[in-house]
């Protein structure tokens, strides 16, 4: 059974600090890897996908890779309050497995 | 209009009842999905298609039934449902089943089965 693990939180963050998600998957053969945010009520947004070993930035967003530990990390640097929502890790290629989501509370 | 809009966005049925959902997607893309979603639960693949053909069915009962008239439109159907079906059923789509994981959802049908 294929399966993506992450800590369900909720994990609180003060407004500016760093957030570190993070997410562990149990296929070794995935190649694609995707962070999506859900805010309460609404459906998911895709933010970030990672397909190659290290990190890759995308504004205030940080996706980093392990292959071999079968490890992937989301950095939110300079948290804003805007950025408390669920975040979803998601692994595969044709066939995509989520996680079950890390709550994140930016505390004001 | 723009993305992907689902109706209703709200639904209450009976056990006994027929209802549809519908999804239409503004994108252009080739593959449509549906994924349902269950407090404390991951979102579950139910169906992939594929320039309008099924290419996905992930083990759902029969009382669900995927429609795909066209690369722009997705219903699924609804017959005799039970109260463990209550969810948010959401419709995605991709530019093609190659990429998967670039998913653009739907806003969501609330179901509740009494």
């Amino acid at each position: 059974q294929k399966e993506v693990e992450q800590n369900s939180g909720p994990l609180s963050v003060p407004e500016g600090a760093i957030a570190s998600l993070n997410c562990t998957y149990s296929d070794r053969g995935s190649q694609s890897f995707f962070w999506y945010r859900q805010y309460s009520g609404k459906s998911p947004e895709l933010i970030m996908s990672i397909y190659s070993n290290g990190d890759k930035e995308d504004g205030r967003f940080t996706a980093q890779l392990n292959k071999a530990s079968q490890y992937v990390s989301l950095l939110i640097r300079d948290s804003q309050p805007s950025d408390s929502a669920t975040y979803l890790c998601a692994s595969g290629d044709d066939k995509i497995i989520f996680g079950k989501g890390t709550r994140l509370h930016i505390l004001p | 209009e723009t993305g992907v809009t689902q109706t209703p966005r709200h639904l209450v049925m009976g056990m006994t009842n027929k209802k549809s959902l519908k999804c239409e997607q503004h994108l252009g893309h080739n593959a449509m999905y549906w994924y349902k979603q269950s407090a404390k639960k991951p979102l579950e693949l139910m169906f992939v298609y594929s320039l309008e053909e099924r290419v996905e069915n992930n083990s759902v009962p029969s009382r669900f039934s995927p429609e795909c008239p066209n690369s722009s439109h997705l219903f699924l159907h609804l017959h005799t449902l039970q109260p463990e079906d209550s969810a948010l059923y959401l419709c995605a789509s991709s530019h093609s089943q190659r990429y998967a994981g670039e998913l653009f959802f739907g806003e969501g049908s609330r179901l509740t089965v009494l």
